[in-house]
């Protein structure tokens, strides 16, 4: 992996569901990972920054994952409601400076 | 605190005037940025800088300047508009780790050039 890769690209889902997406990203020097909700004509908001292999954090009913051996970080989403609707994006950096972003996950919660 | 503020919201511009887009935190963050964000493509890097007197290229700096005399501003300079340059602007900062620090983003800066 040379740069940082999220998928799925969009998501639609159902008010109720639980729903995850992946960001991938290279684990080569790595120093940490972050994740940021994006709503519409807002700027983005961190949700989580991580550094440690096996890292799990949590938000109320969002939380992520951390694998930096293989590369990749999961984002759950418990019980999705319509206000969850947003472009979830994940960065990584290499020096603790510059992030690189992902392109984003739009996710949209279905009344 | 402020955060990171932003000014203009909005602006207008007609190709080949210039400008500069301000940014200003006050959490004496060593590290801004600039980023465009264009439909698809998500967030890109124009400049950044990690303290003072340093500024460095991103992923996109080619019709923007930057300088860095104060640790509290950054402007982004547009030297001749190009309707290229039609984007939303995002000024970011964040402290240097360790440990790893989240960044605040600004409000954001929607520029049309015409």
């Amino acid at each position: 992996i040379l740069n940082v890769e999220q998928s799925p690209q969009s998501l639609h889902v159902q008010e109720g569901d639980s729903t995850n997406f992946t960001c991938s990203f290279p684990s080569s020097n790595f120093y940490a990972l972050h994740w940021y909700r994006w709503e519409t004509a807002k700027s983005p908001e961190a949700l989580f920054v991580m550094t440690l292999n096996g890292d799990e954090k949590k938000k109320g009913r969002i939380s992520a994952t951390l694998n930096t051996k293989e590369g990749y970080s999961y984002l759950y989403i418990k019980g999705s409601q319509p206000e969850d609707s947003a472009t979830y994006l994940c960065a990584d950096t290499t020096s603790g400076s510059r992030l690189t972003f992902g392109e984003g996950t739009q996710l949209t919660v279905n009344p | 605190n402020a955060g990171v503020t932003q000014t203009p919201k909005f602006q207008v511009l007609k190709t080949g005037q210039s400008m500069t887009l301000q940014c200003a935190q006050d959490m004496n963050h060593e590290y801004m940025s600039w980023y465009r964000q264009d439909p698809g493509m998500g967030l890109r890097l124009i400049h950044y800088s990690v303290g003072a007197g340093i500024t460095d290229q991103g992923e996109v700096p080619n019709g923007y300047n930057v300088s860095r005399s104060t640790t509290e501003d950054f402007p982004l300079r547009l030297l001749s508009a190009a309707p290229s340059q039609t984007s939303v602007y995002f000024c970011a900062s964040h402290s240097l780790g360790p440990p790893a620090d989240e960044q605040f983003f600004g409000p954001g800066t929607r520029l049309t050039v015409l």
